[in-house]
């Protein structure tokens, strides 16, 4: 069935530089790239997303980036912030299935050095 | 704009008593809705979803059951919880029609501790 592979499982970095989470999946029917974070106690919230006709998607200092030959994307944080901590997940769906069932990666969990 | 609810935001229970998790949508018609638990540190597991008003499709064998008895209303279940039943739940909805892109929106989540 479907897999959605999400790298590294935490990831560390200095205030001000720049943090990156790859996923690959497996299903070449999926079509929709959404990320979600993660803030403790709190539900996944949707930040960024991007479609299988696009490459690159960016908002702010985040960017999304998408392979379809090599099924892989990307986030990308630049100028990371504390409140950038928080466990992201990426996730891959076929925005045709009736139910929209979403495949989660893993998650990454992301601290900020101040 | 469209919101999710879910009540209570923590819960503390007893092995073998019965579960109510209530989650209702507000902005939206006919939405799809997703049930889905959250182990400690871990990831996301979806138990169940619907499509519309009594249609429950169930992801994984487990002593918990969904129901959805109006449009914007699902409630998650149990008879007598089990330790395993622990952690953090999560209810979701999608909009359907056309032009939608599948994204899922979560609500604040439900802590269960079964002791």
């Amino acid at each position: 069935g479907e897999n959605v592979e999400q790298h590294p499982s935490t990831l560390s970095v200095q205030e001000g530089d720049s943090a990156v989470i790859k996923c690959t999946y497996s299903d070449s029917a999926s079509n929709y790239f959404p990320w979600y974070k993660q803030e403790l106690g709190k539900g996944p919230q949707l930040i960024i997303d991007i479609r299988s006709n696009v490459g690159e998607k960016k908002d702010q200092r985040i960017a999304v980036t998408l392979n379809k030959t090599a099924k892989h994307f990307s986030l990308h944080i630049t100028e990371t912030q504390p409140e950038d901590s928080a466990v992201y997940f990426c996730a891959a769906t076929s925005a045709w299935s009736s139910a929209s069932k979403i495949i989660f990666g893993s998650g990454t969990r992301l601290s900020i050095r101040p | 704009s469209q919101t999710i609810h879910q009540w209570p935001a923590t819960l503390v229970q007893p092995v073998g008593s019965p579960l109510s998790l209530e989650c209702t949508v507000e902005g939206t018609s006919n939405p799809n809705l997703y049930w889905y638990r959250q182990a400690a540190g871990r990831g996301l597991q979806l138990l169940f979803y619907s499509v519309g008003i009594g249609q429950i499709s169930s992801e994984v064998p487990q002593n918990l059951s969904a129901s959805r008895p109006q449009d914007r209303q699902f409630i998650l279940s149990s008879k007598k919880l089990l330790l395993s039943d622990s952690g953090f739940y999560l209810c979701a909805w999608s909009p359907t029609g056309t032009g939608t892109t599948g994204s899922q929106y979560f609500g604040p989540g439900t802590r269960l501790l079964v002791l």
